[in-house]
């Protein structure tokens, strides 16, 4: 199978802009999370999406949102962005079913870089 | 929030010795895992144990879990200069309100 894809790999944007991240999940994959990962902070989570719909959120602003598509791709929305917005994005896909997190794909990460 | 805490944050061992982290936790879990990421790229998973269990191993891994400390670790025998990464523990504290929780992670140098 293959593995899970994150489009583009590489971002540079300026401050106020916005951006959309693109993830992939492995086929038969339901559930599909986002984390950002800064130096700073390290990895953190950003939400969960089960059958287009978000069931898991953490402590990040509404800035960020998502979605999750018929076919289980997702993509993760960020506007008016901040220097500190700049870090790795992360996205992991499951078979979801369990409800609980067990083994993730991680894909191979969206590097945003905000001017 | 950060639930796992690696220790140490840095290793650097010989090509061929044996490498040990360890990971506290602070709440009740579901399953501990532990993955990998090399370079800045994305995270690849290693091992899951679950509450219930106290030792898993996967070939060169061997994992343990003490819930009654909540710490965890994690050994690589005969290291490999490929084995240079960094290893997060992560856990799932159950509910799944947070999702995984990751540490800030060891990262482990094999000198050839």
């Amino acid at each position: 199978k293959a593995g899970v894809t994150q489009t583009p790999r590489y971002l540079i944007k300026t401050r106020g802009q916005q951006v959309t991240l693109s993830c992939s999940p492995i086929s038969g994959h339901r559930s599909v999370s986002w984390y950002q990962q800064t130096p700073g902070q390290g990895l953190q989570f950003l939400f969960e999406y089960f059958s287009e719909t978000q069931r898991n959120k953490g402590n990040f602003p509404g800035r960020f949102s998502g979605r999750q598509f018929s076919n289980s791709r997702s993509e993760m929305n960020v506007s008016t962005l901040e220097l500190g917005d700049s870090a790795l994005y992360l996205c992991a896909s499951s078979l979801g079913i369990s409800g609980s997190y067990e083994t993730q794909y991680f894909g191979p990460g969206t590097r945003l870089l905000v001017l | 929030s950060q639930q796992g805490e690696e220790d140490p944050q840095a290793l650097s061992i010989q090509e061929g010795e044996n490498a040990t982290m360890n990971c506290s936790y602070k709440t009740s879990i579901n399953n501990l895992q532990w993955y990998r990421q090399n370079s800045g790229r994305g995270l690849v998973h290693l091992i899951l144990i679950r509450s219930n269990e106290r030792e898993k191993h996967s070939g060169r891994l061997r994992v343990t879990l003490d819930t009654s400390k909540k710490s965890s670790s994690l050994l690589i025998t005969a290291s490999r200069a490929a084995d240079t990464a960094s290893y997060f523990c992560a856990t799932d504290e159950g509910g799944g309100a947070d999702g995984l929780t990751f540490g800030k992670g060891t990262h482990l140098i094999i000198q050839p």
